[in-house]
């Protein structure tokens, strides 16, 4: 299986602030790599989705780079709404595997 | 705008056979490939697996003695079957589509509301 790492799992931010969040892969996973935001008591919502595309409805304050083993989710100017967790997940091959999560958390 | 909804008991015993269904309106389940997803209490996410509209199914190793996903698009349905579950297999339950294809995936969306299936004695 491929293993997904995320970094860091938990930081403090404030509102306007620019935050990343980094996810790697234990093998190249060329640019199969999607970013889901998830708040508490809801399912998962589509984010980013093969690295770098910006899924439809999703503000463009967020936005995805990298490609092989190493991939980056970026908040430009975090909102109020924002504050939730986020997990990286590669559909490169399958058991298809997610990241542990990164909670972004007011500071 | 298609939605999905997972439907099933919340409490399974111990030993037992876990089964949710995914109830899915607003699109037709045609060329698209379903996945079931869990997490456990204070774990992260796991895929359990996948079944395409035409019955083809793919299962994470991890669980593929275990698991049995079947789909029924008269009823526009998939539904998920675990047996010999244990306290282990506690968890929310999710159902979500597969975006793009196969060869060129784009992430789960949209997925249901998730249920929490408690497997106790």
């Amino acid at each position: 299986d491929i293993q997904m790492t995320q970094s860091p799992s938990s930081l403090s931010a404030s509102v306007g602030d620019r935050v990343t969040i980094t996810c790697r892969a234990s093998q190249s996973i060329v640019k199969f790599l999607n970013w889901y935001q998830r708040k508490p008591g809801k399912a998962p919502n589509l984010l980013i989705y093969t690295a770098s595309r910006l899924q439809s409805g999703v503000p463009s304050r967020f936005s995805g780079s990298g490609s092989g083993t190493d991939f980056t989710l970026t908040i430009s100017s975090l909102q109020p709404g924002d504050f939730a967790t986020y997990y990286c997940q590669q559909t490169y091959s399958t058991p298809w595997t997610f990241g542990q999560g990164t909670k972004v958390e007011i500071k | 705008q298609v939605q999905l909804q997972e439907s099933g008991p919340g409490l399974v015993k111990t030993s037992e056979t876990l089964s949710l269904t995914c109830s899915v309106s607003g699109d037709s389940m045609n060329n698209y490939y379903w996945n079931w997803i869990r997490q456990p209490p204070g774990k992260g996410l796991e895929w359990i697996g996948y079944i395409y509209y035409s019955g083809t199914t793919n299962y994470n190793p991890s669980l593929k003695s275990r698991v049995t996903i079947s789909v029924d698009t008269s009823k526009n349905q998939f539904s998920l079957k675990l047996s010999s579950v244990t306290a282990a297999d506690t968890a929310v339950y999710y159902c979500a589509r597969l975006a793009g294809t196969l060869g060129h995936p784009e992430g789960f969306d949209p997925w249901g509301q998730g249920t929490l299936v408690t497997v106790s004695s």
